[in-house]
């Protein structure tokens, strides 16, 4: 099963609109990362925040966490056409020493020009 | 360009046969991860190796094994094919695979994926 799940799992967009997705995940975390694809590309690491961290800021992203909620949510302000992709959260989960990111299902964003 | 390379780009197979994908990590990069992309499922973690050995292993499937070579490229391979193993299939790697206690996780970089078409 998922342990993140991002919501909503469609938005779609004007450019120069803010763009606001969430993430909800199951278990307690040492990290919580945002990534981005473009379709059928790799997926390419945004920003990752803390467990202690409540804020983070990278260009016109910024990103929360709630850990009393388990939530986080991305915020793309003034968004662009090129920012059209699909956004996941990934978090932590331990396995015999390792810790393996585990991905939602992940958010379409399409802005529209 | 992540730094990662995935071959090839492209499979279109048969059920029942014998697959291999390739995967060259990051100069540098010890740990590489496995991944499945398919519509109904997301993106599922499949299997980790670390400097040649296993470390962590998600819902890999029996009939799916990997392995990691001195030189640290991975190969994933994939038999008895079936047409519910149609997906995008990602590799990733990191620095490290990350230490008990504090920190630990380090971001991922993912390579353009293998399309496998199972027909």
């Amino acid at each position: 099963s998922q342990q993140g799940e991002e919501d909503p799992q469609a938005l779609s967009i004007q450019e120069g609109e803010n763009a606001t997705m969430n993430c909800s995940y199951k278990t307690s975390i040492n990290n919580l990362q945002w990534y981005r694809q473009n379709s059928g590309r790799g997926l390419v690491h945004l920003i990752l925040i803390r467990s202690n961290e409540r804020e983070k800021h990278s260009g016109r992203l910024r990103v929360t966490l709630d850990t009393s909620k388990k939530s986080s949510s991305l915020l793309i302000t003034a968004s662009r056409a090129a920012d059209t992709a699909s956004y996941f959260c990934a978090t932590d989960v331990t396995s015999g020493g390792s810790y393996i990111p585990t991905f939602g299902r992940g958010t379409s964003l399409i802005v529209h020009p | 360009d992540s730094g990662v390379t995935q071959t090839p780009k492209h499979l279109i197979t048969a059920t029942g046969q014998r697959v291999t994908l390739r995967c060259s990590p990051r100069s540098g990069d010890l740990s590489v991860y496995w991944y499945q992309q398919s519509l109904d499922q997301g993106l599922q973690f499949l299997i980790q190796y670390y400097n040649g050995e296993e470390r962590a292993k998600g819902n890999i499937l029996e009939r799916f094994s990997a392995q990691q070579f001195p030189d640290l490229h991975s190969e994933l391979n994939l038999s008895s094919l079936e047409l519910g193993d149609s997906a995008l299939y990602f590799c990733a790697s990191s620095v490290a695979t990350g230490t008990s206690g504090g920190s630990p996780y380090n971001e991922q970089f993912f390579g353009p994926g293998t399309r496998l078409t199972v027909l």
